[in-house]
């Protein structure tokens, strides 16, 4: 199975700072990996697929990287609505797996 | 685009429980779909994959689901179904059903339903 890393498990951010999530998988996925949020008790978000593209209705301020093993997600300007947790998903080899999630919450 | 989930109920250890995905707003029949479950306090785990007509309704499964759990479809009636026996304690989660295609990463777990309750528990 691949394995997802995310780095760090959660962070402490104030409204507009720069946040960064890392992602790393065990083995090359190309760019077959999504960028999800999830706030508590409601379902998970599509941000980023294709490693890199944008989610239609997404705001601009989040924007995906990487290819093989190694992805990004960054957030330009952290707004209020932004404090959640984040998820990536390999989707190109059985079983996908999705990273452990990384928390963002206010500083 | 809406999948809302049900048949999330509390079930024992040993037991049953089919959980339904209703389908709107695109054309069900030309999108694989999937099952992704969230432990309490957990983070998610993929449970399963149904393909399209066009893949012969083939399907994907976890190793921890596979040969307890079922995953079918009714084009028909828009639906995805989750046959989930010999249910554990381990299998207590939300389920969430989603949407995907064939086309990789454009169509890869788009949308969400708003997922229902699995509690397996004595």
């Amino acid at each position: 199975d691949i394995q997802m890393t995310q780095s760090p498990s959660s962070l402490s951010a104030s409204v507009g700072d720069r946040v960064t999530i890392t992602c790393r998988a065990s083995q090359g996925i190309r760019h077959d990996l999504g960028w999800y949020q999830q706030k508590p008790g409601k379902a998970p978000k599509r941000l980023i697929y294709a490693a890199s593209s944008l989610q239609s209705g997404v705001p601009s301020r989040f924007s995906g990287s990487g290819s093989g093993t190694e992805f990004t997600l960054t957030i330009s300007s952290l707004q209020p609505e932004d404090f959640a947790t984040y998820y990536c998903l390999q989707h190109t080899t059985y079983p996908f797996t999705f990273g452990p999630g990384t928390k963002v919450d206010i500083k | 685009v809406q999948l809302v989930e049900s048949g999330g109920n509390l079930v024992q250890p040993g037991g049953s429980l089919r959980l339904s995905c209703a389908a709107s707003g695109f054309t069900f029949s030309d999108h694989y779909m999937e099952w992704v479950r969230q432990a309490p306090g957990k983070g998610l785990e993929w449970v399963g994959r149904a393909r399209d007509k066009a893949n012969g309704y083939t399907t994907e499964y976890a190793a921890s689901v596979k040969g307890r759990f079922t995953i079918s479809r009714d084009d028909s009636k828009n639906s995805l179904y989750l046959q989930m026996n010999s249910l554990k304690t381990d299998d207590t989660a939300v389920y969430y059903c989603t949407r995907s295609d064939s086309s990789g990463s454009v169509g890869a777990f788009d949308s969400w339903g708003q997922g229902t309750m699995v509690t397996v528990s004595s």
